[in-house]
């Protein structure tokens, strides 16, 4: 069955670099996004991308954020000037169209900020 | 304004009773998903189910069960004969007409079955 790849499974960061986590939707998906989960507590979504732009995003996704699809495969997630609360699980999620298609999740990037 | 509330945040069965996990959602829109994802320890998301706000109609899925009530704005979640490998961390979602499919999550209900 297609899966949503996520790289790399865990990233160790310096507070105040810049991150960039990757992503490969399902081929056939139009539809992207990205949440996050501090550990313990409850998935929060961040932004929405669909035809290349954004379609929504979330008070978290400041410009701090930014997401891009460079190329037929990939959408990555950008953090710049990384935070210690920035610290979380970040999960890559596609979707065929619509609202009726559910999600499908990757396994998640875990970013751990030092 | 959305909002999914699992007011039960952890609970603990012993292996092969029933267990129900309630999930209380709110939303304006009459369009709008409801789904159930479940997060194991390692930590990633699985989806279990996807339900529509037109389709009132129970579901059952071997072992689990969903009964969804608009009257009562609830979805909740029903395992029969829990197993070990039911442990984890569920979690009730919705998303709706306006949102762009964006889903927003309850807490989450952490599940430990024991042996």
């Amino acid at each position: 069955e297609p899966e949503v790849t996520q790289t790399p499974s865990h990233q160790v960061t310096q507070m105040g670099q810049e991150v960039i986590l990757r992503c490969v939707p399902i081929s056939n998906h139009l539809y992207f996004y990205w949440y996050r989960q501090i550990l313990g507590q409850k998935v929060e979504f961040l932004v929405s991308f669909y035809n290349n732009e954004i379609s929504e995003k979330s008070e978290i996704f400041d410009d701090q954020f930014s997401v891009e699809r460079p190329d037929g495969s990939n959408f990555t997630l950008k953090i710049r000037s990384t935070k210690l609360e920035d610290s979380a699980m970040y999960f890559c999620a596609s979707s065929e169209t619509g609202l009726s298609q559910p999600q499908h999740f990757g396994d998640g990037t875990r970013l751990s900020i030092l | 304004a959305q909002k999914v509330t699992q007011a039960q945040t952890e609970i603990s069965v012993v292996e092969k009773e029933d267990v129900t996990l309630d999930c209380v959602y709110e939303t304006r829109d009459t369009t709008y998903y409801l789904f159930w994802y479940k997060q194991p320890p390692s930590g990633e998301l699985v989806f279990l189910i996807r339900r529509n706000s037109f389709d009132e109609q129970n579901e059952i899925s071997g072992r689990y069960s969903w009964n969804f009530q608009k009257s009562t704005s609830s979805f909740n979640f029903t395992i029969t004969a829990s197993q070990v490998v039911d442990s984890a961390v569920y979690f009730c979602a919705l998303s709706y007409s306006g949102g762009y499919q964006k889903v927003t999550f309850g807490t989450g209900t952490k599940l430990q079955v024991i042996p």
